[in-house]
């Protein structure tokens, strides 16, 4: 049964900084990784969708990773900022079929002003 | 704007009501996926549709949970008699497999559900 990690479960920086998020999966035949952000109360909004044959993917100041035989994906945040503060939830979608996503159960993250 | 759309936004109920959830996938999406958040379990599938045909609905505990596809616009999780352990939020996301794969999923605001 595939089983997703992520570290830290929360995380708090000054705003400004460079921060890495990361997550960790146990079956690496997956087929893709989706990054999340979900703000309290509100519903999972996708940031990045990267393939199994892909490295990385990047969406302005956000930069996602993947390496698939070690079962790793990144998160690369720059320069964040308070709006930035958010729940993010990595997940992922096995070759076995289309059974839909495993997720991790978040990096909870605070930009402080 | 093409989204998922879900009501109730919220709901209260006690103990021993039915309630009925709906979601209204993104148009031209063929897989609907039902999933429950709780602070403990994190997202946990419930059950899922490709091209309105029911695939798995192991996750559901079948004695109370049940999930339909009427129509391609709507989908419904309905609970029968809710419990207070039902409490949690309640998300929709739709789809388009590549083939018998996952593909990018959408999800909606999600339904907050409290038993009482």
């Amino acid at each position: 049964k595939q089983e997703v990690t992520q570290i830290p479960a929360a995380l708090s920086v000054p705003e400004g900084e460079n921060l890495v998020l990361n997550c960790s999966f146990t079956d690496s035949a997956i087929y893709n990784l989706q990054w999340f952000r979900q703000d309290p109360g509100k519903g999972l909004t996708s940031l990045l969708l990267i393939q199994s044959s892909q490295r990385e993917q990047t969406s302005g100041r956000l930069n996602a990773s993947l390496d698939k035989s070690s079962g790793r994906s990144t998160l690369y945040i720059a320069a964040s900022q308070p709006g930035d503060s958010a729940t993010y939830l990595c997940a992922v979608s096995l070759l076995g079929g289309a059974d839909g996503l495993t997720f991790g159960k978040g990096t909870h993250l605070i930009i402080q002003p | 704007d093409a989204r998922v759309t879900q009501t109730p936004r919220d709901k209260v109920t006690e103990m021993g009501q039915e309630v009925t959830m709906r979601c209204q996938p993104i148009l031209g999406h063929n897989t609907v996926f039902w999933y429950r958040q709780t602070m403990m379990q994190g997202l946990e599938l419930l059950a899922y549709f490709r091209n309105r045909a029911p695939l798995d609905d192991s996750g559901m505990p079948k004695d109370r949970f049940s999930a339909e596809m009427p129509d391609a616009t709507l989908a419904t999780l309905k609970i029968q008699p809710s419990e207070p352990r039902d409490s949690a939020v309640y998300f929709c996301a739709s789809g388009l497999d590549a083939g018998q794969l996952t593909g990018e999923l959408f999800f909606g605001e999600g339904s907050r559900l409290t038993v009482l």
